[in-house]
């Protein structure tokens, strides 16, 4: 079955420092790959994605690159904020038997301090 | 923007109550998903529809049940709430291949009391 595998949390970091959370997937087929970003109390929003190998996702400085290869996702930042403490998942879609359902990580949480 | 809203933000409602939680998409999107998400579990697909009356069960579809009339609806009853379904409720939609993604409501944070 597919799967997708993050780093679990949390992440805590300073602000200003590089971030990294790493996600690796299984799948069969060539999945869509994505990165979510849900605030507390809030549902998730779609950060950024990437349809095929080598595509490059970014979005509000975060960036992402599918690398087949190595069957990884993994999700950058060069400096981080305040505002940027959140939980974070990957995710991929695939045909499954003609449906395309969504699977999920389990989700990372990432704390910036000032 | 694409919008998915569900109808409340915040339910309590009692054991044993049949409960309604309804959830509206304006982007003419194929598929339609309910989720509850749980500490430490992650999101766990409650049940899901890629067409009008068309429904399948996902990985936890006990307890549960759901109806899409229209397609920018889809509802998710609790027959007969209980405390274990104390969680928070997320809704989402998209294509149906996905390629560009899932839009999700604000959730539903239901507690059985």
């Amino acid at each position: 079955g597919n799967s997708v595998t993050q780093m679990e949390g949390p992440v805590t970091l300073s602000e200003e420092a590089f971030l990294t959370i790493n996600c690796t997937y299984t799948a069969t087929g060539y999945p869509s790959l994505f990165w979510y970003v849900q605030y507390p109390g809030e549902g998730l929003q779609l950060l950024l994605k990437a349809t095929k190998a080598d595509d490059k996702g970014s979005n509000k400085g975060f960036e992402a690159t599918y690398r087949k290869e190595t069957t990884s996702f993994h999700l950058e930042k060069g400096s981080v904020q305040v505002s940027d403490s959140a939980v974070y998942f990957c995710a991929l879609s695939v045909s499954s038997g003609g449906s395309y359902i969504p699977t999920f990580g389990r989700g990372t949480s990432l704390i910036v301090h000032p | 923007d694409v919008k998915v809203t569900q109808s409340s933000r915040y339910l309590v409602k009692r054991t044993g109550e049949k409960v309604f939680l309804e959830c509206v998409q304006d982007m003419d999107h194929e598929n339609m998903f309910w989720y509850r998400q749980d500490p430490g579990l992650g999101l766990r697909l409650i049940y899901f529809s890629y067409d009008v009356k068309m429904k399948e069960k996902g990985d936890i579809p006990e307890g549960y049940s759901v109806s899409r009339e229209k397609k920018e609806r889809f509802s998710l009853i609790l027959e007969s709430a209980s405390t274990n379904q104390t969680s928070m409720y997320l809704c989402a939609s998209s294509l149906y291949t996905g390629r560009n993604g899932y839009t999700f409501g604000s959730g539903t944070r239901l507690t059985v009391v």
